[in-house]
């Protein structure tokens, strides 16, 4: 079975530039959370979803920041505009919500120049 | 929202060595999770201890909750190059699906 697919892997940008990040949920699965690492912070939950629904949004670190769900199955986390301060891997991670293990995805590191 | 201290932060071992790490709260733990995170992957699952006193094995890994649901310990046991990686120790919040995570131990195996 396919895990959670992030896209893209790799992405380097500019400062000022809009950045899309996406994810695949595992199918079944009905949690959706968006976390960011870096050396200096660690593994910090953005924002996360049940059954679509955004429960707890106040990782986001401003308004710059906005995530959706527009189905069941997949999630977008937007970055407008960038700066170089966002850099970082981005994670998504899913879940059964009477389960408490998360499944994540590869990541999607971004470079903001 | 509950901090999770994890100690070391860093760790470099020779092949063979035994160690420990922790992780802390001031505050109690419904449950906490182990996670361990390899170069270039997201964090994979190890164990959940939900029980104040819980001893989990995992072949050469011994994860231990502490009685009074504010610690945790990992041991491992003859460490390998291929226990090279970041524990991470989380919580999931009572009731719902919020999962915080600790800063993380780094462990360096060197053969």
């Amino acid at each position: 079975d396919a895990g959670v697919i992030q896209s893209p892997r790799h992405e380097v940008t500019e400062m000022g530039q809009e950045v899309t990040l996406r994810c695949k949920l595992i199918s079944g699965h009905n949690s959706l959370f968006w976390y960011r690492q870096t050396m200096m912070r660690g593994l910090e939950l953005l924002i996360y979803f049940n059954n679509n629904v955004p429960i707890d949004d106040s990782g986001m670190p401003e308004d710059r920041f906005s995530a959706k769900m527009p189905n069941a199955s997949f999630s977008t986390l937007k970055i407008q505009p960038s700066e170089p301060r966002d850099s970082a891997v981005y994670f998504c991670a899913s879940s059964l919500s009477t389960k408490g293990e998360l499944f994540f995805g590869e990541g999607s590191r971004l470079t903001v120049l | 929202t509950q901090l999770l201290e994890q100690s070391p932060q860093f760790l470099s071992i020779q092949e063979g060595e035994n160690l420990t790490v922790y992780c802390n709260s001031s505050s109690v733990f419904s449950s906490l999770q182990w996670y361990r995170q390899e170069p270039g992957e997201g964090p994979v699952l190890l164990v959940t201890v939900v029980t104040g006193g819980e001893v989990k094995k995992l072949k050469r890994l011994t994860f231990q909750f502490g009685d009074a649901r504010k610690d945790s310990s990992l041991h491992i046991t003859a460490a390998q190059p291929g226990d090279t990686g970041l524990y991470l120790c989380a919580q999931r919040n009572t009731g719902g699906f919020k999962t915080i995570f600790g800063a993380g131990t780094r462990l360096f195996v060197k053969a």
